[in-house]
């Protein structure tokens, strides 16, 4: 079926720190994320994608892991900045010719200075 | 480049009422997708349209419906408003394929239904 979701609601972090942000999937057949970011007032941005046929994906200060036997994918943002405090979500598009998104419920990372 | 211009970005709406929101895409972008963001249910899927026709839909009741134009300009419209429709409704607007890095959202339109 159809499901991306499983964060963590809130995560705190101090400026310069790591963070790491989790998402759980359910269907072993999916075989693409994305990670958005959504800053207050604003409508979701895309940060990285990963495809099933990587392991890992870096973008600038960003990482994406994927582990597809555990069905469980993170964001790892390096060197947190008080610019990067928004919601993150993960999301998938169910596939066929569609632009259609399937998001999970989001986790809201909180940059403490 | 202008971005995805939603309107009105804030409307107050009574139960009962209906209600059309607008989306303009970015210029050349044909698909226009809609969603529906509240703090308990999430991110949810309502409708894409693509070259004027509905080509997906959500899990939402009749009441919500949609529409595009040949400028590919989109409009949704809720009828018979319910407290629980009070919402962030989101526009997407998409080249013609599943480019998902060249999707923008809108900033959205802030619903609150009393």
């Amino acid at each position: 079926g159809e499901s991306v979701g499983l964060h963590l609601p809130t995560l705190s972090v101090q400026e310069g720190d790591n963070s790491i942000i989790n998402c759980a999937y359910s269907n072993s057949a999916s075989d693409y994320f994305i990670w958005y970011k959504q800053e207050s007032g604003k409508g979701p941005q895309f940060i990285i994608d990963i495809r099933s046929n990587m392991d890992k994906r870096q973008g600038q200060r960003v990482t994406v892991l994927l582990n597809k036997t555990v069905k469980h994918l993170s964001l790892q943002i390096a060197a947190t900045q008080p610019g990067d405090s928004a919601v993150y979500f993960c999301a998938e598009p169910p596939g066929g010719a569609t632009n259609k998104l399937i998001f999970g419920t989001g986790t809201l990372l909180a940059v403490q200075p | 480049k202008a971005g995805v211009t939603q309107t009105p970005r804030y409307l107050i709406k009574t139960r009962g009422q209906q209600v059309t929101l607008s989306c303009s895409p970015i210029s050349g972008h044909r698909s226009v997708s809609w969603y529906q963001q509240t703090p308990g249910q999430g991110l949810q899927f309502l409708f894409e349209y693509f070259s004027e026709t509905q080509r997906n839909k959500g899990n939402f009741p009749g009441r919500f419906s949609g529409r595009q134009f040949s400028n590919s300009r989109s409009e949704m419209n809720v009828s018979t408003l319910e407290l629980g429709d009070s919402a962030l409704y989101l526009c997407a607007s998409s080249l013609a394929g599943s480019n998902w890095e060249t999707q923008y959202f809108g900033p959205g339109t802030r619903l609150l239904v009393l």
